[in-house]
């Protein structure tokens, strides 16, 4: 099966840089997706990594490395729409199945 | 383009009561899921679908029934509620060829009583 480990909160300022990790247990995926979610509303997808190295999408960069199971997400020049929630999620490759797994999500708080 | 919907937006029921969500989608997208979200939990996928006529479980689909007759639709069934099934609900929708960029619903609350 899959498992993936976010810190459950995390905490910045506005105007700062903020790394959010996700570390992984899976014996094979396609790529590694994250998502924003405000309160109340519905995720929204952000950036996806299917090779190591680093994506980057506006003030928003993800970070894959396979070798280590690891990966994060790079939220710069935070702003205060940023405080959300923030999930990685994974694609399992293991018997076909393209049906993603979600972790936990990191609750971002960004204070002025 | 609406995107995804879903309906209804907010009920309650009393445990034992039956109701089905809908979820409609506009993008022609062949995959097609619902998840449940409570606190702490993340999303957890109750069943999903490949195509129309084709159905699978997920992570959590005991006490759940989906059913996707028609592409753009994709109905969840609770046939006896729970309390424990009280949670938000979310549909989502992705192409087959890019299953890590899900579209999702804004959601339905459900309490059940």
């Amino acid at each position: 099966g899959q498992s993936l480990e976010q810190p459950s909160e995390v905490t910045a300022v506005e105007g700062a840089i903020v790394q959010i990790n996700c570390t992984y247990q899976t014996s094979g995926f396609y790529g590694l997706s994250w998502y924003q979610q405000h309160d109340g509303g519905a995720p929204t997808f952000l950036s996806y990594n299917a090779l190591d190295g680093l994506e980057e999408t506006g003030r928003f960069s993800s970070f894959l490395s396979r070798s280590d199971s690891y990966g994060y997400l790079l939220l710069q020049e935070l702003q205060m729409k940023d405080s959300a929630s923030y999930f990685c999620a994974v694609s399992p490759s293991s018997g076909g199945s393209y049906i993603p797994t979600f972790g936990r999500g990191t609750s971002l708080i960004v204070h002025p | 383009n609406a995107g995804v919907t879903q309906t209804p937006k907010f009920r309650v029921l009393k445990t034992g009561q039956s109701m089905t969500l809908l979820c409609a989608q506009d993008m022609n997208h062949e995959y097609m899921y619902w998840y449940r979200q409570d606190p702490g939990m993340g999303l957890r996928l109750i069943h999903y679908s490949v195509g129309e006529g084709t159905t699978a479980k997920g992570e959590v689909p005991d006490g759940y029934n989906v059913s996707r007759l028609k592409k753009q639709n994709f109905l969840l069934g609770l046939e006896s509620a729970a309390p424990s099934q009280t949670s938000v609900y979310f549909c989502a929708s992705s192409k087959r060829q890019a299953t890590y960029e899900q579209y999702f619903g804004p959601g339905t609350r459900l309490t059940v009583t």
